[in-house]
């Protein structure tokens, strides 16, 4: 049973970056596809990227590209996600969640997510 | 980008009552490419429906999606109180990925 695991709730200033991770328990990081999506009151959910096991490498959404990156560190079986540049409208709850690929496309685990408020 | 729109916002129904959620999309996505979340307050969302039509893991049947091309819809027989949630299909046919807006379920 493979379970996600994400860090605690940040508070940041407009302008600095925030650093989200996502333990993985269960599977080693190498067998499952990681992404990432986030929750607005105004926007709802929003698909930020992840890895892409037919391209084997990470993709990102286009509004995305650029200001976030998303790492893995197999070592550790943790998945992180770095936002730059914080706005206010990058106040939202963050979740990381497990890409199934083989016929169908979902996300069949999510980790609970993380809230990142960003507020002067 | 694929925008899919979720009818109605809310519903406000009893327990025991059937619905019917739909999901329209901006453009044709295929069948194998539509999924259904459910989300109730201070979760994450959970998976109900791939394919636009397969039952996830766990899920019970009077849960049963169906379409195709732009319109796809989740219908819940027989609600029961757990039922009363959030609903948001999403798209997986371009990039970006995209969701609806939601649907919310109330008692």
């Amino acid at each position: 049973q493979v379970q996600l695991v994400q860090s605690g709730a940040e508070v940041k200033k407009p302008g600095a970056s925030v650093r989200v991770s996502c333990k993985v328990s269960g599977y080693t990081l190498t067998e499952l596809s990681i992404h990432w999506v986030r929750q607005t009151p105004a926007k709802g959910l929003e698909w930020m990227g992840g890895y892409d096991p037919e391209e084997g490498e990470i993709i990102y959404a286009q509004k995305f590209q650029g200001r976030v990156t998303l790492t893995e560190d197999t070592s550790t079986h943790t998945a992180y996600m770095e936002v730059t540049g914080l706005r206010s409208e990058d106040t939202a709850v963050y979740y990381c969640a497990i890409l199934r690929s083989a016929i169908y496309y979902y996300f069949d685990s999510w980790g609970q997510g993380t809230p990142v408020t960003v507020s002067s | 980008e694929i925008v899919l729109t979720q009818s109605p916002g809310t519903l406000s129904l009893s327990p025991g009552e059937t619905t019917t959620l739909s999901c329209r999309a901006s453009q044709s996505v295929s069948g194998s490419n539509l999924v259904w979340y459910q989300q109730k307050p201070g979760q994450a969302p959970r998976l109900l429906i791939y394919g636009a039509s397969t039952r996830a893991t766990g899920i019970p049947a009077r849960f049963s999606g169906f379409g195709s091309g732009t319109d796809f819809t989740l219908t819940i027989s027989r609600l029961e109180p757990e039922d009363f949630a959030v609903y948001f299909c999403q798209q997986y046919e371009n990039s970006p990925w995209t969701f609806g807006q939601g649907t919310t379920v109330e008692i």
